[in-house]
């Protein structure tokens, strides 16, 4: 089992929709969590952290639920321009005692007209 | 705030050559940089993780002494393919941490092509 999964999508929906993607991590002794978004052939540019008391940026909400071991983002109201790929991010906790961040595959949305 | 840059941007070689790339942080001390490597299509694949004044940390199945780190200072790691092959060719990506700070800042890639 891969340490943090995404379902890696498409996601094709219409202007104005709301979305939501999940991940989820393995190691329950994870620290910080991000979710990143990576347009096609750039740099991943970060987007939010996620705490366990949620975090709303405008349209963006994360969540962080450590019971069930997943993180969430939350799209409303889609625009065109959200079409990217987002990465979830967890640092995991490495056996030399650092935190090592950890990408999952990335989830493709694609906003369309 | 936050800004890393990377240097080259792209660069094209000969097989058995050598590249490398530069990572700075621009406004900030980074105590910690990453190096990732990133075939098209596929996820952000972590090769190594360069503290300032120690040796760099490998993943495994990356050859430390092919991928050279050196973080020599608190504002500049950098990466050198040694003896380069057309397989090395991918897009390569750094990041940067504060101290103390959890997320990373990445640099803006250097596509690397090797002929």
């Amino acid at each position: 089992r891969k340490e943090v999964e995404q379902d890696p999508g498409p996601f094709n929906v219409p202007e104005g929709a709301t979305v939501a993607f999940n991940c989820t991590y393995s190691n329950s002794a994870s620290q910080s969590f991000f979710w990143y978004r990576q347009d096609c052939r750039k740099e991943p540019k970060l987007l939010m952290s996620v705490y366990s008391s949620g975090n709303e940026d405008g349209r963006f909400t994360a969540q962080l639920n450590r019971a069930s071991q997943y993180i969430s983002l939350l799209i409303r109201d889609s625009k065109l321009s959200d079409s990217a790929t987002y990465l979830c991010v967890v640092n995991v906790h490495s056996s030399g005692g650092s935190y090592i961040p950890t990408f999952g595959r990335g989830t493709s949305l694609i906003v369309h007209p | 705030g936050a800004v890393v840059s990377q240097h080259p941007s792209w660069v094209i070689c000969k097989s058995g050559t050598s590249v490398k790339i530069e990572c700075r942080s621009l406004d900030f001390q980074a105590t910690t940089m990453f190096w990732y490597r990133q075939f098209p299509k596929q996820s952000l694949m972590l090769m190594a993780t360069s503290n300032e004044g120690s040796k760099a940390t490998y993943e495994q199945g990356v050859e430390k002494d092919k991928f050279l780190i050196n973080h020599a200072s608190l504002t500049l790691s950098t990466l050198t393919v040694t003896s380069a092959h057309p397989e090395d060719s991918s897009f390569y990506i750094c990041s940067a941490r504060l101290a103390g700070h959890y997320e990373q800042y990445f640099g803006p890639g250097t596509r690397l092509t090797v002929t």
